[in-house]
């Protein structure tokens, strides 16, 4: 069983740029979240998605979006891109089912914004 | 909605003694609890949670945590620490309806002495 998979690990980008991040969901999991985690701060919870649907969301601009694809996987894409978006970004996924609560992270990828 | 407050920033400890971390929550509705590990470089891994049942929960690594509801907290404990425990420990609150939305708090970072 492959865990949650986040790509790239880094990226450097310019303030004002857009960027893509993506994710591969665990094996059976049908419900991808993404969080945002600032430099010696906790996560923030951006979205949610359930079988290619936005199923909740954060106090994010909606400069923040994202996508969720049939197999799962899932991208978050960020617009105009702010000193401020520069942290490591957390996507989780999780199995179906009510009593199933527990989210499964990957490694993260670390946007820097220049 | 819900908010997590980790009481203590930094914690650090001697090799083989015991430890807390503290964490209080406010909700205005019943919740999951979760303390989650990251070290550095790394995503997030679960350490334990507690659903309902027993409040005493165990975890992964030798960690348990206390649900105390009329206190709001849910501390976590380990009797005797390894340098291998080194690492950020966060706790996170989750509604029943939106179980897999984490609400994380700040986060303890724990460091064991030798």
């Amino acid at each position: 069983e492959t865990g949650v998979t986040q790509s790239p690990t880094h990226l450097i980008k310019t303030r004002g740029q857009q960027v893509t991040l993506r994710c591969s969901s665990q094996s059976g999991h049908n419900t991808v979240s993404w969080y945002q985690q600032a430099l010696g701060q906790g996560p923030q919870f951006i979205f949610q998605y359930y079988r290619e649907e936005e199923n909740g969301r954060g106090n994010f601009p909606p400069r923040f979006s994202g996508l969720q694809f049939p197999n799962y996987s899932s991208e978050l894409n960020v617009n105009a891109l702010e000193l401020d978006d520069s942290a490591l970004y957390l996507c989780a996924s999780s199995p179906t089912g009510v009593a199933n609560t527990e989210a499964f992270f990957g490694q993260g990828t670390r946007l820097t914004v220049v | 909605a819900q908010s997590v407050t980790q009481l203590d920033s930094q914690v650090p400890v001697f090799e083989e003694a015991p430890v807390e971390l503290r964490c209080n929550y406010s909700s205005s509705v019943s919740v999951y609890l979760f303390w989650y590990v990251q070290y550095p470089n790394q995503g997030l891994q679960l350490l334990l949670k507690y659903l309902s049942g027993s409040t005493l929960v165990k975890g992964i690594n030798g960690f348990e945590a206390e649900f105390n509801k009329s206190q709001t907290s849910f501390h976590l404990r380990k009797p005797s620490v390894h340098i291998s425990d080194t690492a950020e420990y966060f706790c996170a609150v989750s509604g029943l309806g939106s179980a897999r939305q984490l609400t994380f708090g700040s986060g303890t970072q724990l460091t064991v002495l030798p």
